[in-house]
């Protein structure tokens, strides 16, 4: 079993719709999580942070769920602009860093 | 401007030649990364460095080396023994061992 797991979708959604991604990691030690956003060729970039309150920036919403071991990032109003992989990471307390394969997401007109 | 540089953006290794990609950041932080990513694929943690002068295996270690002699550079070197090295490797850094990592823009490594 993979350390962090995400569903690879794709997702493919119209411009509007609502959409969230799960992801499961197994290491109870786990401090820190965080979704990134990768465009094709490109390097991941941060989209944000996961907080254990739960935490939004404007049409996007990440929920911490410590007690199943999960993650999730909630997608409102999609843009065509939102179309690219999302990967979910978990950061150990002793600093290692695992990232999920991704789940890419496209958003149709 | 502060931020992460890799060199080269491409990089092509012939069979039994070990390569090195440089990784600078000027942003002071403390930890440093090596991932590879696999078309289709997530990244794999090939090397991680919270401090000057030591480092860590990741999941992926095997084939690659790395060192750490300045805060600021942590060059990842390839080495011969790594039997399929095509891939895009990105460099990350972060301020401490769990913030949030920032990536330079990759290498990709192809072999002739």
């Amino acid at each position: 079993r993979k350390e962090v797991e995400q569903d690879p979708g794709p997702f493919n959604v119209p411009e509007g719709a609502t959409v969230a991604f799960n992801c499961t990691y197994s290491n109870s030690a786990s401090q820190s999580f965080f979704w990134y956003r990768q465009d094709c060729r490109k390097e991941p970039k941060l989209l944000m942070s996961v907080y254990s309150s739960g935490n939004e920036d404007g049409r996007f919403t990440a929920q911490l769920n410590r007690a199943s071991q999960y993650i999730s990032l909630l997608i409102r109003d999609s843009k065509l602009s939102d179309s690219a992989t999302y990967l979910c990471v978990v950061n150990t307390n002793a600093g290692k860093s695992t990232f999920g394969d991704g789940t890419t997401l496209t958003v149709k007109p | 401007d502060g931020g992460i540089t890799q060199s080269p953006k491409y990089l092509f290794r012939k069979e039994g030649q070990n390569v090195t990609l440089s990784c600078e950041q000027n942003l002071n932080h403390d930890a440093m990364y090596w991932y590879r990513q696999d078309p289709g694929q997530g990244l794999r943690l090939i090397y991680y460095s919270q401090i000057v002068n030591d480092f860590q295996k990741g999941d992926i270690a095997e084939g690659y080396s790395v060192s750490r002699e300045k805060k600021e550079s942590f060059p990842l070197t390839v080495t011969s023994a790594q039997k399929n090295p095509t891939a895009f490797y990105l460099c990350a850094s972060s301020i401490g061992r769990v913030e949030t990592q920032y990536f330079g823009p990759g290498t990709r490594l192809l072999v002739l």
